[in-house]
């Protein structure tokens, strides 16, 4: 089974533009998440999706926003970006995205805002 | 509020040593714990969880953590640590009975010494 994909793999952006994050979750998973990663702030937690509706929502200003599609695929897109927005950007999936279920990873989206 | 604190930014061990990963948690409930791990340039793996049960929970690697619910820890161990140990780890927390959202630790560095 082929894992969690994220594309791309690197993004350079420049502060005002947005951007689209793409996640492929593993198949059958229906459960899709989203964490920035920083070195400051470790990970935090962006927002879930599961069967295409917004599950739970992290503490992030409303630049940042998700969708899921019916194949589970999900999009993230960060409007208007500041350079504090510069981070890995990781995807995790589980099958079902209950409580008790380890996630599923994938390699990351490294974005720079200059 | 759920939170998890991994109080060292970073633990050296001397290889062949016994290694420990601290971290503590508070939830409102029952917590679910993880342990997840990243290699350099690498999305985070799962390592072990606990659900219930055993408090001693056995994981990938060789690695193992220990579930006290009166200090509220849940430490990670292993007896004997190998220079491929060397990696970012993470503790994470989530409230059992809720659909919560997945709160990590801010990491811990974990550098083993030829």
């Amino acid at each position: 089974k082929a894992g969690v994909t994220q594309t791309p793999r690197y993004l350079i952006k420049t502060r005002g533009q947005q951007v689209t994050l793409s996640c492929s979750p593993i198949s059958g998973h229906r459960s899709v998440s989203w964490y920035q990663q920083t070195p400051g702030q470790g990970l935090q937690f962006l927002f879930e999706y599961f069967s295409e509706t917004q599950r739970n929502k992290g503490n992030f200003p409303g630049r940042f926003s998700g969708r899921q599609f019916s194949n589970s695929r999900s999009e993230m897109n960060v409007s208007t970006l500041e350079l504090g927005d510069s981070a890995l950007y990781l995807c995790a999936s589980s099958p079902q995205g209950a409580a008790n279920e380890k996630l599923f990873f994938g390699s990351g989206t490294q974005l720079s805002v200059l | 509020a759920q939170s998890v604190a991994q109080p060292e930014d970073q633990v050296n061990v001397a290889e062949g040593n016994p290694l420990t990963v601290k971290c503590t948690y508070s939830v409102s409930g029952n917590p679910y714990l993880f342990w997840y791990v990243q290699y350099p340039n690498r999305g985070l793996q799962f390592l072990l969880k606990y659900i219930t049960g055993d408090n001693l929970v056995k994981g990938s690697y060789g690695f193992e953590a220990e579930f006290n619910k009166s200090q509220t820890s849940f430490h990670l161990k292993k007896p004997s640590a190998l220079v491929s140990d060397s990696a970012l780890y993470f503790c994470a927390v989530r409230d059992r009975g809720r659909d919560d959202k997945i709160i990590f630790g801010k990491g811990t560095r974990l550098h083993i010494l030829p």
